[in-house]
């Protein structure tokens, strides 16, 4: 698993509470992404981290935001849950920014907004 | 962005060879093409990447048509375990990265 580790693994929440996920690599590598994949939408990019305290938005970012204080770390937080924010959330993690860099994924992280 | 075609699904005999094949009639020059399988619900697993050059690995090999708007990811001797949806990416540079789009991907089913 490429050193990556998503925590929690599974979590249900109710609506309108915050929720942080994290993803620990242990790699050093400058490069993390958050994916969030649904039924009929595949993976789809929330937020990338280029390095400590540098993120961007991806193609779904609205009502997340992310961090990235340490290397190692990329959290992101659902300020306040949405029923349509229930899905699986994967990190992944880069070496190089660059198109012939591979990247590789955590394990998932199930999210239920109740 | 560059955008993929691969079939829904796909059946292969276990022990054969497992060609599945894709199509990116508009990707760029300097777009690479990646391939990733994604069992059951487990995190995507990356197999191979390739420009332009045939490639291969422990896992895979990876054909590239002269003219780049097509490709072929085999599996030389399909086992059980390696039922999974595959998918085809262009990665393509947005902001200040490589960004994998995903598509629908490819249903493999390996059967005895």
């Amino acid at each position: 698993d490429a050193g990556i580790t998503q925590s929690p693994r599974h979590k249900v929440t109710e609506t309108g509470t915050p929720v942080t996920l994290r993803c620990h690599q242990t790699e050093n590598h400058r490069y993390m992404y958050w994916y969030r994949q649904d039924p009929g939408h595949g993976l789809r990019l929330i937020h990338y981290s280029y390095g400590v305290k540098d993120t961007d938005k991806g193609e779904v970012s609205d009502g997340y935001s992310v961090s990235r204080s340490k290397t190692e770390d990329f959290l992101l937080t659902l300020e306040s849950a949405t029923s349509s924010q229930t899905s699986v959330y994967f990190c992944a993690i880069s070496k190089g920014p660059g198109v012939r860099t591979e990247a590789f994924f955590g394990q998932g992280t199930r999210l239920t907004v109740v | 962005d560059a955008k993929t075609t691969q079939p829904t699904s796909m059946d292969c005999a276990e022990g054969r060879a497992a060609n599945l094949p894709c199509n990116h009639s508009t990707i760029s020059g300097n777009e690479y093409v990646y391939w990733y399988r994604q069992i059951h619900s487990q995190g995507p697993q990356y197999i191979i990447h390739g420009l332009k050059n045939n490639e291969t690995n422990e896992m895979a090999s990876l054909i590239i048509t002269e003219d780049r708007k097509s490709s072929t990811l085999i599996l030389p001797h399909a086992t059980l375990r390696d039922t999974a949806v595959y998918y085809c990416i262009v990665r393509v540079w947005s902001g200040n990265t490589g960004k994998l789009i995903f598509g629908q991907g490819t249903t493999l089913q390996v059967k005895p």
